[in-house]
């Protein structure tokens, strides 16, 4: 079965500071792989995926991810973090048989001033 | 930010009420979802449709129900709510290009029934 883990429930870092999000996942065949954000009181938006290509893929706001097929890892990443950035971060994984995607557990990212 | 609305977005009723959420999306999506949202944090997938009159049951089994009568409407039906109810619904669509597809989410609904 297909999964994701997200092994840190919360995440705290310096304003100004490099910060990662863990992202480990489980799949029969090629992994396709998504973030989103959720910000309080809003729905998820979509951040980046990978499907295929270069392992390190970038998307909104400044954040990256780096695949990692030998570590079965998507951890996300972002070289300078911003207050604004605190939320709620969700790795996802595509179901190849349902096309559904599976979420993680979610990850809280608090960044302090 | 995609368009896909979700009213009400809050929703406080007492239990055996009968009510439906509303999901509605302006993409042309084909693809559309129901999410319920532990105050925890976690995703369940409760309900989804692949089309027109498709609808399917997610991974967590839920009370409610949905129908696909357009395109671009989505509703979900609580026909007598309880308490356990109680969570956060995030409705979500896809446009049907396979492994490209990805998925937009509305602002959720938060219900709270007394």
């Amino acid at each position: 079965a297909q999964s994701v883990a997200q092994p840190e429930d919360q995440v705290n870092v310096a304003e100004g500071n490099p910060l990662t999000v863990k992202c480990t996942y489980s799949v029969s065949g090629n992994p396709y792989l998504f973030w989103y954000v959720q910000y309080p009181n809003r729905g998820l938006q979509f951040l980046l995926k990978y499907i295929t290509g270069d392992n390190l893929v970038k998307g909104s706001y400044g954040f990256e991810a780096e695949f990692n097929k030998s570590q079965t890892s998507f951890h996300l990443k972002k070289p300078s973090a911003l207050v604004s950035d605190s939320a709620l971060y969700f790795c996802a994984v595509r179901d190849h048989n349902t096309d559904k995607l599976i979420f993680g557990t979610g990850t809280r990212l608090q960044v302090f001033p | 930010e995609a368009d896909i609305y979700q009213t009400p977005r809050y929703l406080v009723i007492g239990t055996g009420k009968k009510i439906t959420l509303e999901c509605s999306q302006t993409m042309g999506h084909d693809k559309m979802y129901w999410y319920q949202q532990d105050p925890g944090m976690e995703l369940h997938l409760i309900h989804y449709s692949y089309g027109v009159n498709s609808t399917e049951k997610g991974d967590l089994s839920s009370e409610s129900t949905v129908s696909r009568i357009r395109t671009e409407h989505f509703p979900l039906t609580l026909e007598s709510a309880r308490p356990s109810h109680t969570s956060q619904y995030l409705c979500a669509s896809s446009d049907d290009w396979g492994a490209l597809d990805t998925q937009y989410f509305g602002p959720g609904t938060r219900l709270t029934v007394l």
